[in-house]
């Protein structure tokens, strides 16, 4: 049973639009959430993470929303780059259970130019 | 450039062959994981390091045998592997084993068995 979940295999933008990126949690223990985005032949790159006392998190173009009520969390990129073509996986660990972090399956931005 | 670095990159090994993948890191953590990656599948966690003690092991088939002789060199003996076990296989250290910490991954090692 996947305790997190990027429902969507891929998702095309067109560049200078904004990218949305999903994630389901099922866990609710899950505190602490993370995104990292992965080129082809390349290892993961951390990118934006947020504890669950917040809501936002902010960094430059990405922003992280979390809403723990409908336990479901997204990525949002503005404007979107030709450079953030890639995989971004959605990650979730329990802090206070244990250290263990549970990645999505991962979801393939395009960004169209 | 994240300061983690694995050898080979790329490696194709038959059925009975032995085989190692190297990872090194150059940051100074006190954490080393091995993950695998597969097609369509979530990052999957397969050994914890944390001060070169094993403290983890998800339930991985014998066939895969980790070994950690210090905080910075994280080897995978491969031995009798199947063409299941074709995947991409990533190392990646983390100041120590508390969430919170940003685990910082290498490049990954592409594991073909024929």
């Amino acid at each position: 049973d996947q305790q997190v979940k990027q429902n969507s295999p891929s998702l095309s933008v067109q560049e200078g639009r904004i990218s949305i990126l999903n994630c389901d949690y099922t866990n609710s223990m899950f505190d602490y959430f993370l995104w990292y985005k992965k080129y082809p032949a390349e290892g993961p790159t951390f990118l934006i993470s947020i504890s669950s006392i917040k809501d936002k998190n902010e960094d430059g173009r990405f922003t992280v929303f979390l809403n723990k009520s409908a336990k479901h969390l997204s990525l949002h990129i503005v404007p979107s780059q030709p450079g953030d073509s890639a995989v971004y996986f959605c990650a979730a660990s329990a802090r206070n259970r244990d250290d263990k972090i549970i990645f999505g399956k991962g979801t393939r931005l395009h960004i169209l130019p | 450039e994240t300061g983690v670095t694995q050898t080979p990159r790329h490696l194709v090994m038959g059925m009975t062959n032995k085989k190692s993948l190297k990872c090194e890191q150059h940051l100074g953590h006190n954490a080393m994981y091995w993950y695998k990656q597969s097609a369509k599948k979530p990052l999957e966690l397969m050994f914890v390091y944390s001060l070169e003690e094993r403290v983890e092991n998800n339930s991985v088939p014998s066939r895969f045998s980790p070994e950690c002789p210090n905080s910075s060199h994280l080897f995978l003996h491969l031995h009798t592997l199947q063409p299941e076990d074709s995947a991409l296989y990533l190392c990646a250290s983390s100041q120590d084993r508390s969430v919170g910490n940003t685990i910082y991954f290498g490049e990954g090692s592409w594991l073909t068995v024929v």
